[in-house]
């Protein structure tokens, strides 16, 4: 059974410090994997598709990297407008094209 | 570009009612999908339609939901009769196959 799991669940950080959110996931083939944010009262917006191990995707503060096993996304010297709700999601190898979504990480920066 | 469009934004009535939430894809997109989003579950998909048929619904938690699709740009997710634990965000999204999921910035419903 495909299954997603983040960490951590909640994160604050000061400006300017940088960290790592965690996305690991079970799934019986890989065909992507994605990361999306969502702010309060919208949808998620998508951030990053990463397809095979080893691949890396950057936009601006954020980048993303991908093994085996699980997804990072590395936030560089965060500012507030970042805060948000990080979501990472896979879609498994087979036809389907729905997502499986983890629970997400509350991502809070101080100024 | 517009976007996936939802509506209403917020919906409120008694349990026992019907609901009907609405959605307008991207032009163009062949897929579109039904996601509920709450505290303890986070997103979860309903159901999603290929080219206007309903493709995978075991997401559908009862017999109470059905969603149609009777047409490439309009789509609807009807709850009858609602319960309080139908209490949730709905969400709407499209794509193209295989391509990243665009979403509405969905509705939220309260039961009473």
């Amino acid at each position: 059974e495909d299954q997603v799991t983040q960490s951590p669940e909640a994160l604050r950080l000061q400006e300017g410090e940088s960290s790592s959110l965690n996305c690991s996931y079970t799934v019986s083939g890989l065909r992507g994997l994605f990361w999306y944010r969502q702010d309060p009262g919208k949808g998620p917006e998508f951030l990053f598709t990463l397809y095979s191990a080893g691949e890396e995707k950057e936009k601006e503060r954020l980048k993303a990297t991908l093994t085996k096993k699980e997804s990072f996304l590395h936030i560089t010297a965060p500012k507030p407008e970042d805060s948000a709700t990080y979501l990472c999601a896979v879609q498994a190898m087979g036809g389907a094209n729905n997502l499986f979504f983890g629970t997400g990480t509350r991502l809070t920066v101080i100024p | 570009d517009a976007g996936v469009i939802q509506s209403p934004r917020h919906e409120v009535t008694e349990m026992g009612q019907e609901v009907t939430l609405r959605c307008k894809p991207i032009s163009g997109h062949d897929y579109l999908f039904w996601y509920r989003q709450t505290m303890m579950r986070g997103l979860e998909l309903l159901i999603y339609f290929n080219n206007n048929v309903p493709i995978d619904d075991s997401g559908m938690p009862e017999d109470r939901f059905s969603a149609k699709m009777p047409n490439a740009s309009f789509s609807t997710l009807k709850i009858q009769p609602s319960e309080p634990r139908d209490s949730a965000v709905y969400f709407c999204a499209s794509s193209f196959p295989n391509q990243p999921q665009h979403f509405g910035d969905g509705t939220r419903l309260s039961i009473l």
